[in-house]
């Protein structure tokens, strides 16, 4: 089955260092990424949309200067929070849309715990 | 704004007892409704969907109804097992199932005693 991976699974950064976390598509090519963020014991919030060689879509509230998305290759998607902070502590899980001749699914990675300092 | 709305938020059910998880959605276009079961520490995994054209889909131990009338959609565990205790979410598209976006509910704590 698809498989989406993420890297790292768990990352303590200290306050106003910049973090890097990677969403590989394993044996499929994702054009489109999802990024998701949760907090304890809370839902997923969704936060932007990774479009493969475009630029990635935002929701409302969310700071793209802060969340900075790539999705260079069809099997990459990268969210890197700059100048992290203690707020910024969270769950962050990405998933990517799975086509395969017919209704998609959605895959979802193990996600990647980041706690800042 | 588009929301799901998702019921218990806690659920204790007795070892082979049957556990049942209602959501309920606002955006008359969603048309793609996923359920996925979250252990802790982990990202959610897929266990069952289903797609506006269909009003039942069944799984093995698992299934789902929809009525899009309503705009309600349930989850149905039965022979409930320890194993299946973990954090369960209901989804739905905004919109069309085009875009790929999911709104999620509030979550279901499901707790199997044995």
């Amino acid at each position: 089955g698809a498989v989406v991976s993420q890297h790292p699974s768990w990352v303590i950064c200290k306050s106003g260092t910049s973090v890097k976390i990677e969403c590989r598509s394993l044996d499929f090519q994702a054009t489109t990424m999802f990024w998701y963020r949760q907090f304890p014991k809370q839902s997923l919030m969704l936060m932007a949309t990774s479009n493969e060689g475009s630029k990635a879509t935002y929701e409302q509230g969310v700071e793209k200067d802060k969340f900075l998305i790539n999705h260079a290759s069809l099997t990459l998607s990268t969210l890197t929070v700059t100048s992290a902070h203690p707020e910024d502590s969270s769950f962050y899980i990405c998933s990517a849309r799975v086509v395969a001749g017919g209704p998609y699914v959605l895959t979802f990675g193990a996600g990647s715990r980041l706690t800042v300092l | 704004g588009e929301n799901v709305e998702q019921h218990p938020s806690t659920l204790s059910v007795q070892e082979g007892d049957s556990a049942v998880i209602k959501c309920t959605y606002s955006d008359s276009a969603s048309n793609y409704f996923p359920w996925y079961k979250q252990e802790l520490g982990k990202g959610p995994q897929l266990i069952i969907d289903i797609r506006s054209n269909v009003g039942e889909k069944k799984d093995q131990r698992i299934a789902v109804t929809l009525n899009k009338t309503a705009k309600h959609f349930s989850l149905h565990i039965t022979e409930t097992q320890p194993e299946d205790s973990a954090v369960y979410f209901c989804a739905a598209t905004y919109g069309s199932s085009n875009t790929g976006k999911l709104i999620f509910g509030q979550g279901t704590t499901l707790q199997v005693k044995p």
